[in-house]
């Protein structure tokens, strides 16, 4: 059983670029959220996708958005980067939405520095 | 509005001291409670969860709705429980909200 991997693990980026972050989620996994991590924070909520449609979103921009795919990985963009999007960006997955017992697992998190 | 808090940012005690770890949330409604918990150069993993009223690792939490609390609790610390410790909340929808962290240090 392979754990949640994302890529890259670094990435720098200036202002007004757009960026492409992937997640791909632990085998047998339907459900990825992911978390803005700021230095000295706790992860922030930004979205989620079940089974390929947006199940939550956070408090983010429509800059901010998403996608699954029909494997469950999943990719997070975002356009017009500004100073503050610089964090780590945490990827999760989950085996349903729905459970109640359900339990994420992190992925080791791909740290954005915009300049 | 969903909120947690964690007021200290750094709790310091020694081996074979009890700890307490501090959350307190706001949410209108039947909150899920969790504590994540990250070790030195290792991943965000689940510790524990409210409903599950577990005990991992020797730690502890009871969900405190009067209080509107869920205090991390272990009689008696080990030096391998240095961490970042985060209380969570799932409320509406799928939403979860992390606290800031406490990084909890274990002194020998």
């Amino acid at each position: 059983e392979t754990g949640v991997t994302q890529s890259p693990t670094h990435l720098i980026k200036t202002r007004g670029q757009q960026v492409t972050l992937r997640c791909s989620s632990q085998s047998g996994h339907n459900t990825v959220s992911w978390y803005q991590q700021a230095l000295g924070q706790g992860p922030q909520f930004i979205f989620q996708y079940y089974r390929e449609e947006e199940n939550g979103r956070g408090n983010f921009p429509p800059r901010f958005s998403g996608l699954q795919f029909p494997n469950y990985s999943s990719e997070l963009n975002v356009n017009a980067l500004e100073l503050d999007d610089s964090a780590l960006y945490l990827c999760a997955s989950s085996l349903g939405s729905r459970q109640r017992e359900d339990t994420q697992y992190f992925g080791p998190g791909t740290r954005l520095t915009v300049l | 509005a969903q909120r947690v808090t964690q007021p200290e940012k750094l709790l310091s005690v020694f081996k074979g001291a009890p700890v307490e770890l501090k959350c307190n949330y706001s949410y209108s409604g039947s909150p899920e409670l969790f504590w994540y918990v990250q070790y030195s150069r290792q991943r965000l993993q689940l510790l524990l969860r409210h409903i599950s009223r577990e005990s991992i690792k020797g730690f502890t939490a009871d969900l405190n709705k009067g209080e509107t609390s869920f205090h991390l609790k272990k009689p008696f610390a080990q030096e391998e429980d240095s961490a970042m410790y985060y209380c969570a909340l799932r409320g509406y929808g799928q939403n979860f909200v992390f606290g800031p962290g406490t990084r909890l240090s274990v002194l020998p």
